[in-house]
C-alpha cells in the first residue's frame, strides 16, 4: 500500500463547477499537507499549505485536513478552463523530514 | 518565493553519454532536492543536496549514476550519467520555502530528458 494515494482521474467538469479533489495517507506522523499544480511541460507550482487539521482558505481555493480520517481534500470553486492541470498532493512529518507526493490528479474544465 | 532557473530545459541525448543539468536559485537556501518525474508518474526524490557536504540519496539511486554538486547556496547540478532510455524523464530541483524544514518546496520548470 502507497504511503499517499490520490485517484489519477482524468476529472472533468462544466466550467463554474466546484471540484473536490482528495487524497488518503496512511502515516500518522504527517503533519504537514501540501497541494501543487502542475501545468503541462511546466514544474509544480505549491498552491495551499496546511499544518495539521483544519481548514484554509484562499481565495477559490479551499485546504481541509481531517487527520482522524487521513484524508484531505482540495475544494475549487467557481472552477475556470485555466484550472485545467494535474493537482498534486504532498505531505511530510516535518521537521526536514522527506516530502511524500501523491501521483496527482488530471482536471479538465470545460467552457 | 524563491525563483529557480532550471538549464537545459530540454535535451535529447545518446544511449551511453551524461548530461548535467543545473538548477540556479535568486536567493540563498539551506537544502535543495533533485527529483525525477517520469511519463504519467508523480515525483520521485532522488537526492537532497546540502552545500559543503555529500547529497544524500534515497533508496535505487547511487551516487555513479546520477553525481550532484552543491557548490554554494544558490546553485546545484545533477549529472545523469551513462543515459539509457530508461532514464527519459522530466528532471527537477527544489529548494525548501520559510516554512518549517523542508515542508514548502517550490520547483524549477524541469528539464525534460529524452534518451534515445
Amino acid at each position: 500500500q502507497k504511503e499517499v494515494e490520490q485517484d489519477p482521474g482524468p476529472l472533468s467538469v462544466p466550467e463554474g463547477a466546484i471540484v473536490s479533489l482528495n487524497c488518503t495517507y496512511s502515516n500518522s506522523a504527517f503533519q504537514y499537507f501540501m497541494w501543487y499544480r502542475q501545468y503541462s511541460r511546466k514544474g509544480p507550482e505549491l498552491l495551499m499549505y496546511t499544518y495539521s487539521s483544519g481548514n484554509k482558505e484562499d481565495g477559490r481555493f479551499t485546504a481541509q485536513v481531517d487527520k482522524s480520517s487521513k484524508y484531505i481534500s482540495l475544494f475549487i470553486r467557481d472552477s475556470q478552463p485555466s484550472d485545467s492541470a494535474t493537482y498534486l498532493c504532498a505531505m511530510s512529518a516535518g521537521g526536514y523530514q522527506k516530502v511524500t507526493f501523491g501521483t496527482g490528479t488530471k482536471l479538465q474544465v470545460i467552457p | 518565493s524563491a525563483v529557480i532557473s532550471q538549464k537545459p530545459s530540454r535535451d535529447i541525448c545518446q544511449r551511453g553519454t551524461s548530461l548535467t543539468i543545473q538548477c540556479q536559485v535568486d536567493s540563498q537556501v539551506t537544502m535543495m532536492f533533485w527529483y525525477r518525474q517520469q511519463p504519467g508518474q508523480s515525483l520521485t526524490l532522488i537526492a537532497t543536496a546540502n552545500q559543503g557536504s555529500e547529497a544524500t540519496y534515497e533508496s535505487g539511486f547511487v551516487i555513479d549514476k546520477f553525481p550532484i554538486s552543491r557548490p554554494n547556496l544558490t546553485f546545484s547540478t545533477l549529472t545523469v550519467s551513462n543515459m539509457s532510455p530508461e532514464d527519459s524523464s522530466i528532471y527537477l530541483c527544489s529548494v525548501a520555502g520559510q516554512a518549517s524544514g523542508t515542508d514548502t518546496q517550490y520547483f524549477g520548470p524541469g528539464t525534460r530528458l529524452t534518451v534515445l
